[in-house]
């Protein structure tokens, strides 16, 4: 079965500090890879979007970047954060394009930028 | 971009009633999806609908697919306190076909009352 999972689940930077959230996803190859962001009570936010290694879509400009490494593997990064950079990220996958497209979370990571 | 219109905002109820919400969009869709999300937690899939006027049950969780493919419904009957959290629909419009990034509504918090 999939499996996916990211990490840290907290973290606390301050303001001006780089971040690196990374994402892995098992058992199943060449998925497509998100990262969404949930500011507190509110709805999600698609931040980046990868249908392969290397391959990159960005939705709102901001001052995150994301990378793609390997096939199973997403990163979200930041050189410099923002207070507003504060929120719940989430990293997410579904399988290739024309087979379906339901989308699995994973367990989210809680950043806040002090 | 684009969101989907999710109602109602909120809901406060005692625990053993039925709860209904619902999600409308003004474009046609192929799928509709209902996620739950607990605190802290990444959102979790609960019913996928793939055809128009389509019903499916998820033990007390019921939704189904508008005949007019722009609208979906979620019920849930007898609440207990688990079903405390936010619920989010999220549908693949027509014109996205092709394009595996899903739209996502702006989210249900179900309050339970003691």
């Amino acid at each position: 079965s999939q499996t996916i999972h990211q990490w840290p689940a907290t973290l606390v930077q301050p303001v001006g500090s780089p971040l690196s959230l990374e994402c892995t996803v098992e058992g199943t190859s060449n998925p497509n890879l998100y990262w969404y962001r949930q500011a507190a009570g509110r709805g999600l936010q698609l931040l980046f979007y990868s249908i392969g290694i290397d391959q990159i879509s960005s939705e709102v400009p901001q001052n995150l970047s994301a990378s793609r490494p390997q096939d199973r593997q997403f990163i979200l990064s930041s050189k410099k954060l923002l207070l507003s950079d504060s929120g719940f990220y989430l990293c997410a996958w579904s399988k290739g394009a024309g087979t379906g497209n339901t989308i699995y979370f994973g367990e989210g990571s809680w950043l806040t930028v002090v | 971009g684009q969101q989907l219109n999710q109602s109602p905002q909120s809901m406060f109820i005692q625990e053993g009633e039925d709860v209904s919400m619902n999600c409308t969009s003004s474009s046609i869709f192929n799928t509709w999806l209902w996620y739950k999300q607990d605190p802290g937690e990444g959102p979790v899939l609960l019913i996928a609908l793939y055809k128009a006027g389509e019903l499916t049950s998820n033990g007390r969780l019921t939704a189904q697919f508008g005949i007019t493919r722009k609208d979906s419904f979620l019920n849930i009957s007898a609440s207990i306190p688990s079903d405390v959290g936010i619920y989010f629909c999220a549908g693949q419009p027509i014109s996205n076909f092709g394009n595996e990034k899903l739209t996502f509504g702006t989210g249900t918090r179900l309050t339970i009352i003691p």
